[in-house]
């Protein structure tokens, strides 16, 4: 099973500000076949990034997702207020497709 | 509109069994494999299995293997999960997912609102 460890836990910015989440995986990750959601309280998550750089229909350009291998990096380059939410990483390309335990992205 | 829609939690005893159910519709549901996830209350997410358009590929999360069992039935668009031997542990809310493309590597981009299962006696 491929674990995901996700840092930091917490992350605290403010509006404006550029974001920077890391995903570490303990093996390679087959075909960059990582994503990266966004949840909100009391909603489903909702898909950012796949492929670990391609953004999802709808996503604006301010998320950007990089990486390969065992190393990924979300980036949000100017946080708007609704960013502020847990983010989270999943490999889908072995199975069990696991997720990382979650970044909390909260206003400073 | 694109639709997930499930049912069929609710509180059950430890050692008991329950199903639940996941409705589609807006797509053609046989063309995509199908996932569960779950989220136990504060705390984050996790994949729990997906089966196959054709259910000829099925996997398990170690922590539900030999317990649940996932099914589809492409007639009518649904998936299912069948829960057996229910612990504790098993509490959440459990979320039917789509995935973004054809295959069974993809990330999941459709999600139902989920169904809550509460294991207690």
């Amino acid at each position: 099973e491929i674990v995901l460890t996700q840092s930091p836990g917490t992350l605290s910015l403010s509006p404006g500000e550029r974001a920077t989440l890391s995903c570490r995986a303990s093996q390679s990750v087959s075909s960059s076949n990582l994503a990266w959601y966004q949840q909100k309280p009391g909603q489903a998550p909702r898909l950012l990034i796949y492929g670990a750089s391609s953004r999802a229909t709808g996503i604006p350009d301010r998320f950007s997702g990089s990486g390969s291998g065992t190393d990924f990096t979300l980036t949000i380059s100017r946080l708007e207020p609704e960013d502020f939410a847990v983010y989270y990483c999943q490999q889908y390309g072995s199975s069990p497709k696991t997720f990382g335990q979650g970044t909390k992205l909260e206003i400073k | 509109e694109v639709q997930l829609v499930e049912s069929g939690g609710g509180l059950v005893q430890p050692g008991r069994s329950l199903r639940l159910s996941c409705a589609a519709s807006g797509f053609t549901f046989d063309d995509y494999a199908m996932h569960w996830v779950r989220q136990a209350p504060g705390k984050g997410l996790e994949w729990v299995s997906g089966i196959s358009w054709n259910s000829r590929n099925i996997g398990y999360a170690d922590s539900v293997r030999g317990r649940f069992t996932i099914s589809r039935d492409n007639a009518k668009n649904s998936l299912f999960l069948q829960m057996n031997s229910l612990r504790a542990e098993d509490t959440a809310l459990y979320y039917c997912a789509r995935p973004n493309d054809y295959g069974d590597f993809n990330a999941l981009d459709i999600w139902g609102q989920g169904t809550m299962v509460a294991v207690s006696s």
